[in-house]
């Protein structure tokens, strides 16, 4: 069982479209990362939202953090070319023995020109 | 700084084989995490090294291992090679192992068995 479900898995728009990207569980995160992965490279970290409700704009990306802090979302206005890659939500949870990542399993997004 | 380094990048190996993979983690982390990452189950967690020690570990078979050197480097090893195996294995550091809101990824070892 995914522990954290992202929708949609695949979406692919025209440039300047916006879209908005679901990451859902029902357990509840210390905090919540947003991660971008392109062809033949590892995850790059965009944001980490920590408050139940936090909103973080990066540019054209906004992400948000549910009010209990399960379940986010990430929106882009305006999508551009250069927005393609593998979306990924993570959620993480503190334990004794440190911290731990569930990963969802990614929206892969194609925007055309 | 000097990003995540993972070797090798790309590798064939047949069934039954073992493979070992090792991640250099950005200079001054200690903390460093191993992730299998498979088009039909995302990144799956393997196991996390601190201080040369193991503090978690994935649901993965006894096939998959790991160790870190004094100087944070890490290897991890599979053992007895399934086609099930083949997925791109990622590395991942952080200065510390209760902040995973820091990791830093390598590019991956991408792994073929045959």
């Amino acid at each position: 069982t995914q522990l954290l479900e992202q929708s949609p898995q695949f979406l692919s728009i025209q440039e300047g479209e916006n879209l908005t990207v679901y990451c859902n569980s029902s357990s509840v995160f210390s905090s919540l990362q947003w991660y971008r992965q392109e062809p033949g490279e590892g995850p790059v970290l965009l944001v980490t939202v920590v408050t139940g409700g936090e909103v973080k704009k990066l540019k054209r990306l906004t992400f948000q953090f549910g009010d209990a802090r399960k379940d986010s979302s990430l929106h882009i206005t305006a999508a551009q070319p250069g927005d393609t890659g593998l979306y990924l939500c993570a959620g993480e949870r503190r334990e004794t023995s440190g911290s731990r990542l569930t990963f969802g399993e990614g929206t892969q997004l194609t925007v055309n020109p | 700084k000097a990003g995540v380094t993972q070797t090798p990048r790309y590798l064939i190996k047949t069934r039954g084989q073992q493979v070992t993979l090792s991640c250099s983690p950005i200079s001054g982390h200690r903390s460093v995490s191993w992730y299998q990452q498979t088009p039909g189950q995302g990144l799956q967690f393997l196991f996390e090294y601190f201080s040369e020690t193991q503090r978690n570990k994935g649901n993965f078979p006894g096939r998959f291992s790991g160790r870190q050197f004094s100087n944070s480097r890490s290897e991890m090893n599979v053992s007895t090679l399934e086609l099930g195996d083949s997925a791109l294995y990622l590395c991942a550091s952080s200065p510390t192992n209760w902040r995973a809101n820091v990791l830093t990824f390598g590019a991956g070892s991408r792994l073929t068995v045959l």
